[in-house]
């Protein structure tokens, strides 16, 4: 089944605690991106990837990191210097970075206890 | 500054009517304009985008560069149309794919 996929659907953490959000896509797509959904603020972009090895901040990049060691996958890492940390994130992909058409996986719910 | 602001957080309309989702957009240049839909329980897609002048759905969005504008209409609304909706503009300073979303319009098509 192609696609891209996002784990764990629903993640729990405790103040303090890092955390990280896996994403993986099959579609051989060159750039990959993270966002924030929030109610009433629509989604906002943390970090994005256009090229394996390389990556950029988005708008709201503090209190998260990420990796590109692989192009199928570009997991992000919520830190404890996140402020506010309980949201909806979703992880992108497009074909390159010129793409109009950006493809969605399903979601992870990050909860801070 | 670069943005897109949709006014309306939620639109309740009964089935058959009209439907104009209201998008605008502040960008420097030609804009790359998109709208993108989520269902209950499905992922967020890609409904249509400008440079296509496609319907989709029997949606369509006209880019209106004198009122910075790329608002989403249907003529006839169905059931099946009820989601959320984001505009989006194509951001940047070079063809990064940056995505700058709008806030959402949750549409409600009530029987």
């Amino acid at each position: 089944d192609g696609g891209i996929t996002q784990s764990p659907k629903y993640l729990f953490r405790k103040e303090g605690q890092n955390v990280t959000l896996s994403c993986e896509q099959n579609l051989n797509h060159d750039a990959m991106y993270w966002y924030r959904q929030d109610p009433g603020q629509g989604l906002r972009l943390i970090y994005y990837s256009q090229i394996v090895n390389d990556f950029q901040k988005g708008d709201i990049a503090e209190g998260y990191s990420v990796s590109r060691e692989k192009k199928e996958s570009f997991p992000l890492t919520v830190t404890s210097a996140q402020k506010n940390p309980t949201a909806f994130y979703l992880c992108a992909s497009s074909i390159r970075r010129e793409s109009n058409e950006q493809f969605f996986g399903p979601g992870t719910r990050l909860t801070v206890l | 500054a670069q943005r897109v602001t949709q006014p309306e957080k939620l639109l309740s309309v009964f089935k058959g009517a009209p439907v104009e989702l209201k998008c605008n957009y502040s960008y420097s240049g030609s804009p790359e304009l998109f709208w993108y839909v989520q269902y209950s329980r499905q992922r967020l897609q890609l409904l249509l985008r400008h440079i296509s002048r496609e319907s989709i759905k029997g949606f369509t969005a006209d880019l209106n560069k004198g009122e910075t504008s790329f608002h989403l209409k249907k003529p006839f609304a169905q059931e099946e149309d009820s989601a959320m909706y984001y505009c989006a503009l194509k951001g940047g300073s070079s063809n990064t794919g940056k995505l700058i979303f709008g806030q959402g319009t949750t549409l409600q098509v009530k029987p």
